[in-house]
């Protein structure tokens, strides 16, 4: 059971948009940056999102994030087959002194 | 173009320890956070623990009793032990730099190397 939850799946058709959520508390998400990450199968994550709204270089615009109180969302436009993978939440947690993820989503693009 | 590429037996019997290192190659060891995060099959992402240049550490609560890091500058290296492992701890262990004061943001990660704790 992860400390933040977000949902196990979401699906989506090709050309829309989705949002993942993940929600927290006032020791993780409510004090602290979110990052987001992409998991292709069978690759390592990559840094989707960080200090919960900014992209990396190379993220393309598609992808964007958001914090308002205890919960994060990352969301996805203009879907593509290629972005089907799994996503995940990150923070730290001011009470644990640890980083935290959540649990993960699977994203399908039908 | 930074690298960080780990390495280590891909089968340790249970009770026993696991030993991993991870080589970092491009870009500067010193000024970040060094990091070990694990995925068992099928399953989530777990951070283990980090280090910085000044050997100062952080770990996951839920393993810090069974878990060191270390780190060898003149390497380019750092290092993960877990002792004592079950078959739980099977899973992909990634290493993975991280910014300094911005603990979860992970920006490059190795290609992961699985270890299997089997008898």
């Amino acid at each position: 059971q992860s400390i933040l939850t977000q949902p196990p799946s979401v699906s989506a058709a090709p050309g829309q948009r989705v949002t993942i959520s993940c929600s927290g508390s006032y020791s993780n998400i409510g004090n602290n940056y979110v990052s987001w990450y992409q998991q292709l199968p069978r690759t390592a994550p990559k840094l989707l999102i960080y200090d919960s709204n900014k992209r990396p270089s190379g993220i393309p615009d598609r992808f964007s994030g958001s914090k308002s109180g205890t919960s994060a969302t990352l969301g996805i436009t203009g879907l593509q087959t290629g972005d089907g993978a799994g996503y995940y939440c990150a923070t730290w947690d001011n009470s644990l002194s640890s980083v935290i993820f959540g649990g993960g989503t699977n994203l399908t693009v039908l | 173009q930074v690298q960080l590429q780990e390495s280590g037996p891909g089968l340790v019997k249970p009770s026993e320890t696991l030993s991993l290192t991870c080589t970092v190659s491009g870009g500067s060891i010193s000024i970040y956070l060094w990091n070990w995060i694990r995925q068992p099959p099928g399953k989530g992402l777990e951070w283990i623990g980090s280090i910085d240049n000044s050997g100062s550490t952080n770990y996951n609560p839920s393993l810090k009793s069974r878990v060191t890091m270390s780190l060898d500058t003149s390497k380019r290296q750092f290092s993960l032990r877990l002792n004592s492992v079950t078959t739980a701890d099977t899973a992909m262990y990634y290493c993975v730099r991280a910014i300094p004061h911005f603990e979860s943001r992970f920006d490059y990660w190795g290609q992961g190397i699985l270890v299997t704790v089997s008898s």
